[in-house]
């Protein structure tokens, strides 16, 4: 079992450029989260999809911040343009939507703004 | 809604030696809970789960967790801690159908 894959694992960017993380979740789930994680806010639910619908994307940060779902295997995070300030950890990860559902998180993409 | 408290910030123990990392819930009925745990610059990993299933839920790794409604605590427990258990641990509640939410954890350093 491959398990979540996220690509790429590292990504150094300047302010200003699009950045592009992308996430392939476990076959067979149905349901997709993305996280940020920063030493001072800690990890963050950006949003979630189910059956590759956005249901909460009450945590993304602001319009600069924007996610897809195109197919049951496939997700990206894009960020346009970055700033210093989105330097975090962000993880990709799935489940089999039910209540109580766990989760499996991918490697996570470290993102560096400078 | 519900939360959860990790009553210790940082654990500190000996290898060899017992693991108890504390985990208080606030609800008003039983919750969905789980042990994640993370290690240094890696993603998380599921320990365990509790689902009101079984009181006593065992998980990876040796460890295991006891859901005490009386005392409304679900505490992560390891009879004999190694090295490789230096992480950091999050106590993590559902909510609504699907959101897991996580705290600040407990990091957990495992001396020689």
């Amino acid at each position: 079992d491959a398990g979540v894959i996220q690509s790429p694992r590292h990504e150094v960017t300047e302010m200003g450029q699009e950045v592009t993380l992308r996430c392939k979740p476990i076959s067979g789930h149905n349901s997709l989260f993305w996280y940020r994680q920063t030493m001072m806010r800690g990890l963050e639910l950006l949003i979630y999809f189910n059956n590759n619908v956005p249901i909460d994307d009450s945590g993304m940060p602001e319009d600069r911040f924007s996610a897809k779902m195109p197919n049951a295997s496939f997700s990206t995070l894009k960020i346009q343009p970055s700033e210093p300030r989105d330097s975090a950890v962000y993880f990709c990860a799935s489940s089999w939507s039910r209540r109580g559902g766990e989760q499996y998180f991918g490697p996570g993409t470290r993102l560096t703004v400078t | 809604a519900q939360s959860v408290t990790q009553l210790d910030s940082h654990v500190s123990v000996s290898e060899g030696t017992p693991v108890l990392l504390r985990c208080n819930y606030s609800s008003s009925y039983s919750p969905s809970l789980f042990w994640y745990v993370q290690h240094p610059n890696k993603g998380l990993q599921l320990l365990l789960k509790y689902t009101s299933a079984a009181t006593l839920v065992k998980g990876i790794n040796g460890f295991e967790a006891e859901f005490k409604k009386s005392e409304t605590s679900f505490h992560l427990t390891k009879p004999s801690a190694h090295m490789s258990d230096a992480a950091e641990y999050f106590c993590v509640p559902i909510q609504g159908a699907q959101k897991l939410v996580f705290g600040q954890g407990t990091r957990l350093t495992i001396n020689p």
